[in-house]
């Protein structure tokens, strides 16, 4: 069974600070992995899909990079303002399956 | 304008009593499905449907029904409530075509005494 596992859980930083979130799965055999950020209370914005053929996404300040083989992600999120604080869920769809599987998210304070 | 609406947001029940949570989109997606979010939990995923009359269990299915009738629609049914599943429900959907990025509903928060 997939398991998908974000480190830092939180994470507190200055504005203007360059940071990386992770984001690891247990089976490297997927098709896509998505990055959503959560707003306290609401839904979830889609952020970045990167496809298992493609090693990054970029849009913006954030840029995601995909390592199948070793069954990592990365989001980078560049020049971080308040706005930005929120958290952040990266997910995993299965080659072999329709399941979607999150990781348990990394809540992110970005201070003034 | 694209979206995935759902109906109630919020939502007091009591333990027994049936109710639906439904889920509508208008991007002619094939692929829906539901998701509860707990604290410490996370997100997990409940039912989906790859297309109409087509549904399959994801990780936590018990206590739920779903059905698949019309393509834009994906109602989740709860026959018989329970305060184990007083929850933060999301709807997604997704075209097959467009590499599976999923686009997520509001929520609905339900609580059941």
């Amino acid at each position: 069974k997939q398991e998908v596992t974000q480190i830092p859980a939180a994470l507190s930083v200055p504005e203007g600070e360059n940071l990386v979130l992770n984001c690891s799965f247990t089976d490297s055999a997927i098709y896509n992995l998505q990055w959503f950020r959560q707003d306290p209370g609401k839904g979830l914005t889609s952020l970045l899909l990167i496809q298992s053929s493609q090693r990054e996404q970029t849009s913006g300040r954030l840029n995601a990079s995909l390592d199948k083989s070793s069954g990592r992600s990365t989001l980078y999120i560049a020049a971080s303002q308040p706005g930005d604080s929120a958290t952040y869920l990266c997910a995993v769809f299965l080659d072999a399956g329709n399941m979607l599987t999150f990781g348990g998210g990394t809540r992110l304070m970005v201070k003034p | 304008e694209a979206q995935v609406t759902q109906n109630p947001r919020y939502l007091i029940t009591v333990t027994g009593k049936k109710l639906t949570v439904t889920c509508s989109q208008n991007m002619n997606h094939e692929y829906m499905s539901w998701y509860r979010q707990d604290p410490g939990l996370g997100l997990r995923q409940i039912y989906y449907s790859m297309n109409v009359e087509v549904t399959d269990k994801g990780d936590v299915p018990e206590g739920y029904k779903v059905s698949r009738k019309e393509k834009r629609n994906f109602p989740l049914i709860l026959e018989s409530p329970s305060p184990n599943q007083t929850s933060l429900y999301f709807c997604a959907s997704s075209g097959l075509g467009e590499g599976k990025t999923q686009y997520f509903g509001p929520g609905t928060r339900l609580l059941v005494l």
